[in-house]
């Protein structure tokens, strides 16, 4: 039980377009939502916190306009990436808390890259 | 924010060794996750624990919350315990929070 996808796994894309990806969580519901990214060599960042039905807290230096979120139902999230230059090139990781408990489920990963 | 620091950074290791990693945290905590990297980049959950011991197979976590210190061993280890591990507590400390992260320790075991 408690899985978390991920979609795609991994993108390319122009710089200036916007990619989309989605985190959902397969077999339990997810009040609450986190969105990672992880730079090369460096260690993962919490980029927003993303409530079902309420507009996503976003961290320190996260543009809340480039990085749109959205978490419309209880099994999924979006982050769009808007814009998109290659400094964003970055694995996103998603993951899910249920209804109880601290517990966090990690999803897979997207691996963005843009040139 | 919670700080958390983590050593070592490196470590490699002959199969079979006790490995052990140590996390510290700077915020008192709701609970610590100990989480597990591979060179895809994938993380999976180890640990959640909020006191004391948790035990699953080789792998041993530990916990004290008075000193904010963390340990994850691995018994008998094994080439394919080859991976980042990482610890991560809450981002204020409590329980409703994103985690914030330690840089992870990578570990090679060698046959």
């Amino acid at each position: 039980g408690a899985v978390v996808s991920q979609h795609p796994s991994w993108v390319i894309c122009k710089s200036g377009t916007s990619v989309k990806i989605e985190c959902r969580s397969l077999d339990f519901q997810a009040t609450t939502m986190f969105w990672y990214r992880q730079f090369p060599k460096q260690s993962l960042m919490l980029m927003a916190t993303s409530n079902e039905g309420s507009k996503a807290t976003y961290e320190q230096g996260v543009e809340k306009d480039k990085f749109l979120i959205n978490h419309a139902s209880l099994t999924l999230s979006t982050l769009t990436v808007t814009s998109a230059h290659p400094e964003d090139s970055s694995f996103y990781i998603c993951s899910a808390r249920g209804l109880a408990g601290a517990q966090q489920y990690f999803g897979p990963g997207t691996r963005l890259t843009v040139t | 924010k919670n700080e958390v620091e983590q050593s070592p950074q490196n470590l490699t290791a002959q199969e079979g060794e006790f490995i052990t990693i140590n996390c510290s945290y700077s915020v008192g905590i709701s609970a610590l996750h100990w989480l597990q990297q591979h060179p895809g980049g994938g993380i999976v959950s180890l640990f959640m624990l909020s006191s004391g011991k948790k035990k699953h197979g080789r792998l041993i976590a530990t916990i004290n919350i008075q000193e904010k210190h963390s340990s994850l061993h691995i018994t008998a280890s094994h080439p394919r315990d080859s991976a980042v591990y990482i610890c991560a507590v809450p981002y204020s400390g409590g329980g409703a929070d994103g985690l914030t992260f330690g840089k992870g320790t990578h570990l090679i075991i060698q046959p």
